[in-house]
């Protein structure tokens, strides 16, 4: 089955505690990406990347870090956590056709993590 | 700057009645547009989109949308909704000739009553 997954899918941990965030995509996709979504915010990008090596900051890259050693993996790494990045967190992946605007190809998002700091 | 606005939080209609869940964008170039469906626990889903062509545009689950230059809308109906249509809904755009980002709005949910 084609899908993006998340883990975990919950997670409470306390400030200044590193924790990584895993994001997995079987359908060979180019593009990946990492959204925030807040109360009244919808989503806001924090991190994307084109391709394996190939990331740029989003919206909202403050306190967050990713990498792109292999096609399919995107994980989103937390250095020093803060209060203020408590949300839920989605990775969402998708083609990139050459010469086909990004867009045009549906972005699949995962199941979302849940993260709360203290 | 783009942007999204959606006016509506929430919307609350009676099932098997119409719906509409409004969207109105500002950029300064040609955009292309979205809407996203999120059920509860779940992630987002594409519902429609509008890249060229004709400015009606149809999607899954009975849903459809007009893109409105004038306007700068991109409002989304359905004629008939279901229990199963609650959910919340994310209007979202991006710059054609720029970046492959998503600029999201706020979300309005959807609250279908029997």
């Amino acid at each position: 089955e084609a899908q993006v997954t998340q883990n975990p899918r919950y997670l409470i941990t306390v400030t200044g505690k590193k924790l990584t965030v895993t994001c997995s995509q079987n359908m060979n996709h180019e593009y990946m990406s990492w959204y925030r979504q807040d109360p009244g915010l919808g989503l806001r990008q924090i991190y994307y990347s084109m391709n394996v090596e190939v990331t740029d900051k989003g919206d909202v890259p403050e306190g967050y870090k990713v990498s792109r050693k292999e096609k399919r993996n995107f994980p989103l790494i937390l250095e020093s956590p803060s209060p203020n990045q408590t949300s839920l967190y989605f990775c969402a992946s998708s083609f990139r056709l050459a010469g086909v605007h990004l867009l045009n190809n549906e972005q699949f998002f995962g199941p979302g993590t849940r993260l709360t700091v203290l | 700057a783009q942007s999204v606005t959606q006016l509506d939080s929430q919307v609350p209609v009676f099932e098997e009645a119409p719906v509409e869940l409004r969207c109105n964008y500002s950029s300064s170039v040609s955009v292309y547009l979205f809407w996203y469906v999120q059920y509860p626990n779940q992630g987002l889903q594409l519902l429609l989109k509008y890249l060229s062509g004709s400015t009606l545009v149809k999607g899954i689950n009975g849903f459809e949308a007009e893109f409105n230059k004038s306007q700068t809308s991109f409002h989304l109906r359905k004629p008939s909704v279901h229990i199963s249509d609650t959910a919340e809904y994310f209007c979202a755009v991006s710059e054609r000739d720029s970046s492959y980002k998503l600029i999201f709005g706020s979300g309005t949910r959807l609250l279908v009553r029997p």
